[in-house]
């Protein structure tokens, strides 16, 4: 099976901030590999598709990229609205599976 | 309104069996992929199981294969789980999501049901 290992496993950072969050996968996987925002009591949001695409309607701060093995994602201005969990998630149809990271709690110091 | 409602949850006993159900309203079910994901209580997500538009291809996660059913019913409108020899590391919030892309089983998943609580305890 293929693992996820997203870092850090929390942070803190000041509004305006750019924040990043690192996701390594245990094989190439392409870029078949998404972002999701959780908030609490709420249930996942796709942010970001295939390694960098922005789903519609989301803000622009928000981005992705890499490729094969090591992924990133940017907030480039950390706005009070993004307090939040955030989790990559690697997929594949052949044969078909999925696995996500652990998650990075985003926090304001 | 593109929505995902599940139901079906509740408590059971180790051992036991539950079948969940989500109904998709608002968008074309038949031609979408479908999976169930979970998150037990304070932790992170993990794909359960996914199925392809018409029912013909599934796949699941190692920790329910041989135990846990994914089914589809198109005409219902409806998407399901058939979980058996529950375990107390099932408890979780278990979600049925909408991936992305006509046709593809596993996907980014782009819509999500709040969820329906699953817990096994004796």
């Amino acid at each position: 099976d293929i693992q996820m290992t997203q870092s850090p496993s929390s942070l803190s950072a000041s509004v305006g901030d750019r924040v990043t969050i690192t996701c390594q996968a245990s094989q190439d996987i392409s870029n078949y590999l998404n972002w999701y925002q959780q908030k609490p009591g709420k249930a996942p949001k796709l942010l970001i598709y295939d390694a960098s695409n922005l789903e519609t309607g989301v803000p622009s701060r928000f981005s992705g990229s890499g490729s094969g093995t090591d992924f990133t994602f940017t907030i480039s201005s950390l706005q009070p609205e993004d307090i939040a969990t955030y989790y990559c998630q690697q997929y594949d149809n052949l044969p078909p599976r999925s696995a996500f990271g652990g998650g990075t709690k985003v926090e304001i110091k | 309104e593109v929505q995902l409602v599940e139901s079906g949850g509740g408590v059971v006993r180790p051992g036991g069996s539950l079948r969940l159900s989500c109904a998709a309203s608002g968008f074309t079910f038949d031609d979408y992929g479908m999976s169930w994901v979970r998150q037990a209580p304070g932790k992170g997500l993990e794909w359960v199981s996914g199925i392809n538009w018409n029912g013909g291809s599934t796949g699941y996660a190692d920790s329910v294969k041989g135990r846990f059913t994914i089914s589809r019913d198109n005409a219902k409108n409806s998407l399901y789980l058939q979980m058996n020899s529950l375990r107390a590391e099932d408890t979780a919030l278990y979600h049925c999501a909408r991936g992305r892309r006509v046709m593809e089983m596993v996907d980014a998943f782009d819509i999500w049901g709040q969820g329906t609580m699953v817990t096994v305890s004796s």
